[in-house]
């Protein structure tokens, strides 16, 4: 089964406007970290914003928002304000077991976001 | 945020060659780090993750003799792709998290490789 789904290959945005983009997990873990990563079409991975499955807050990076809800296992990504310079692959990822150092990230599929004027 | 640089960013090689790729964090010291593949459009794929002083420990289904994972120090980590084929093509990808961001911190990720085999 997948840990990580990302059921929107690609979302279609125009500037200034907001947009969500769908992440639902999968764990038994009690600990665990969900991060968010942007790629551009350099392939650079570039990390968002991160949410503790024992944080009680939604986590919030400046035009970044993590939509958390723990009992439908999701974790949204919330741009505001869409800008030209955010469209490229976006990923969810997961990392269980935080207590462990080892432990890798999982990621999801990907969403392309196109920004458009 | 923390620094992972890769080395070389683009490479191109012959059928039945080998290619080095080289991982470095910059500002932090690494016990563990991290390699993936992605093709193109796709998702990223954990390879192995490396282990300073011990051996890699590899994803199902990745041939550890064909990928040589060598982490000699705190802040290097190699991937050898050994007699290359062109179906090892990919963009390869390096990641490391700083121990000083706590267990929850993220993992920072180097620019890449992309391999060509020709």
């Amino acid at each position: 089964a997948q840990k990580i789904t990302q059921t929107q290959p690609g979302m279609f945005v125009q500037e200034k406007e907001a947009v969500t983009l769908d992440c639902t997990y999968d764990t038994s873990d009690q600990s665990y970290g969900l991060f968010w990563y942007k790629q551009p079409s350099s392939g650079e991975m570039i990390f968002l914003i991160y949410q503790g499955s024992y944080d009680e807050q939604n986590a919030t990076e400046g035009r970044y928002s993590l939509n958390f809800q723990k009992a439908r296992k999701s974790a949204n990504l919330v741009i505001s304000a869409s800008q030209l310079g955010d469209s490229a692959m976006y990923f969810c990822a997961m990392r269980e077991v935080l207590d462990q150092a080892g432990t890798a990230l999982i990621f999801g599929k990907g969403t392309t976001l196109s920004v458009s004027s | 945020g923390a620094v992972v640089s890769q080395h070389p960013s683009r490479v191109i090689c012959k059928s039945g060659t080998s290619v080095k790729i080289e991982c470095r964090s910059l500002d932090f010291q690494a016990t563990t780090m991290f390699w993936y593949r992605q093709f193109p459009k796709q998702s990223l794929m954990l390879m192995a993750t490396s282990n300073e002083g011990s051996k890699a420990t590899y994803e199902q289904g990745v041939e550890k003799d064909k990928f040589l994972i060598n982490h000699a120090s705190l802040t290097l980590s190699t991937l050898t792709v050994t007699s290359a084929h062109p179906e090892d093509s990919s963009f390869y990808i390096c990641s490391a998290r700083d121990p000083s961001t706590g267990l929850a911190g993220p993992q920072y990720f180097g620019p890449g490789t992309r391999l060509t085999v020709l």
